[in-house]
């Protein structure tokens, strides 16, 4: 069964870089019909797709975080990677990492999310 | 881009249906038919009901359907059960390999 584990700080300094990574542990990562993605949630607020990245290393971002946003993939651990470069108390979050299917266009399963504080 | 739009709240009796829109543009749900919809419970993380507009997977009651018209994507959820009352989210392929989420509705059973 395909599961996923986010992990991470969980308090990161204004203007600092936050890393996440997620395991992936079930399956190869390594699969064309499969991208890899990243997706937060602020307390009481809804969801936000961050971007994805497939086995080989494409990237996708979400355009409102621009240039902040590198997602990386490392298939010899079965992981991929976020880095959002510069927080605010704004980028407090849950954040997910979930399989996202090509061609079907849907995320799942998730992980169990990991909270992520900005604060001094 | 811009988040799709859903209303804050629906609700209904148990037994009754409720239906939700979402509400995008002809670049995300109106220009492909890749919407999806996650139920959310408070404190759990997200479930998928529907994909592909119409699609439910397995383990999914066929009492939550999807539909499409135009740049609106809707989710109805009949026969309203008291665990149907969650925060629910639709989302949508967006084109160039982007997603985007819905403003979320949270369905209440009175």
């Amino acid at each position: 069964q395909l599961q996923l584990q986010e992990s991470g700080p969980g308090l990161v300094k204004p203007s600092e870089t936050l890393s996440l990574t997620c395991t992936v542990s079930g399956d190869s990562i390594s699969n064309s019909i499969y991208y890899w993605g990243w997706i937060r949630q602020p307390p009481g607020k809804g969801l936000e797709w961050i971007g994805s990245v497939s086995y080989r290393g494409s990237a996708f971002f979400n355009p409102s975080l621009g240039s902040r946003l590198s997602i990386s993939v490392d298939t010899s651990k079965n992981q991929f990677s976020l880095r959002l470069s510069s927080v605010t108390a704004a980028d407090t979050a849950v954040y997910y990492c979930a399989r996202y299917v090509r061609f079907s266009d849907w995320f799942g399963p998730w992980g169990q999310g990991t909270l992520v504080l900005v604060s001094s | 881009q811009s988040a799709l739009t859903q209303p804050p709240s629906a609700s209904g009796s148990p037994g009754q249906s409720v239906t939700i829109s979402c509400t995008g543009t002809s670049s995300d749900v109106g220009g492909y038919n890749f919407v999806s919809w996650y139920q959310q419970h408070p404190g759990k993380i997200p479930k998928l009901m529907i994909y592909e507009v119409t699609k439910r997977p397995s383990g999914v009651p066929d009492r939550f359907s999807g539909s499409k018209s135009g740049n609106t994507a809707s989710l109805t959820v009949s026969g309203l059960q008291a665990e149907d009352e969650a925060d629910y989210y639709c989302s949508s392929y967006a084109g160039s390999d982007t997603f985007v989420f819905g403003t979320g509705t949270k369905v209440t059973v009175l």
